[in-house]
């Protein structure tokens, strides 16, 4: 089993419309997580982290997390076409060890 | 959010020459560093952790003398490919932490092509 989980897509969203994107991890110990925004060719972008159970909110960007069920999840609202990237998911548990996903693809179309 | 800059962002050398690649944080210090490698269409892997003052850790698989990590200061690493061959060639990304929650933040990577 993987430490982090995602569903590789790709994820296609019409312009408008809220994406929805998920993550699952197997450490219980995780204290911190992270939702990384991947161009084509660029190096990754940090959009949301989060370490509390809940929601916390950033603009379009909402982060899930739910440490009981060891998820997290990235819903954006109002999906432009700049959204369109690979999504990573990252845990860490003491900072010193980072797991990542392999990346969700999002397509988000005009 | 923080800055980390890397350079150069693009880079050519023969086989069998060493490239030096640097990472700094520009706005916070960072007692811990990372270096990635990624592949076309691939996900990041990570090659080591730096720490300041330290040596580095290196993940299983990765020469410590053919990829060379050194910490010098908070705010800045060097990675040097030693004796570069064409399968080195990839895309290097450095990351600097930040010591709130812990959260990484990435340099612009490094595209390395040996010929």
């Amino acid at each position: 089993q993987k430490e982090v989980e995602q569903n590789s897509g790709p994820l296609s969203v019409p312009e408008g419309a809220i994406a929805s994107l998920n993550c699952t991890y197997s450490d219980r110990g995780s204290q911190s997580f992270f939702w990384y925004r991947q161009y084509s060719g660029k190096s990754p972008e940090l959009i949301m982290f989060i370490y509390s159970n809940g929601d916390k909110e950033d603009g379009r960007f909402t982060a899930q997390l739910n440490k009981a069920s060891q998820y997290v999840s990235l819903l954006i609202r109002d999906s432009q076409p700049s959204d369109s990237a690979t999504y990573l998911c990252a845990v860490t548990n003491t900072g010193n060890q980072f797991y990542f996903g392999t990346g969700t693809s999002l397509t988000v179309i005009p | 959010g923080a800055v980390v800059s890397q350079h150069p962002s693009r880079v050519i050398c023969k086989s069998g020459t060493s490239v030096k690649i640097e990472c700094r944080s520009l706005d916070f210090q960072a007692t811990t560093m990372f270096w990635y490698r990624q592949f076309p269409k691939q996900s990041l892997m990570l090659m080591a952790t730096s720490n300041e003052g330290s040596k580095a850790t290196y993940e299983q698989g990765v020469e410590k003398d053919k990829f060379l990590i050194n910490h010098a200061s908070l705010t800045l690493s060097t990675l040097t490919v030693t004796s570069a061959h064409p399968e080195d060639s990839s895309f290097y990304i450095c990351s600097a932490r930040r010591d709130t929650y812990y959260e990484q933040y990435f340099g612009p990577g490094t595209r390395l092509t040996v010929t």
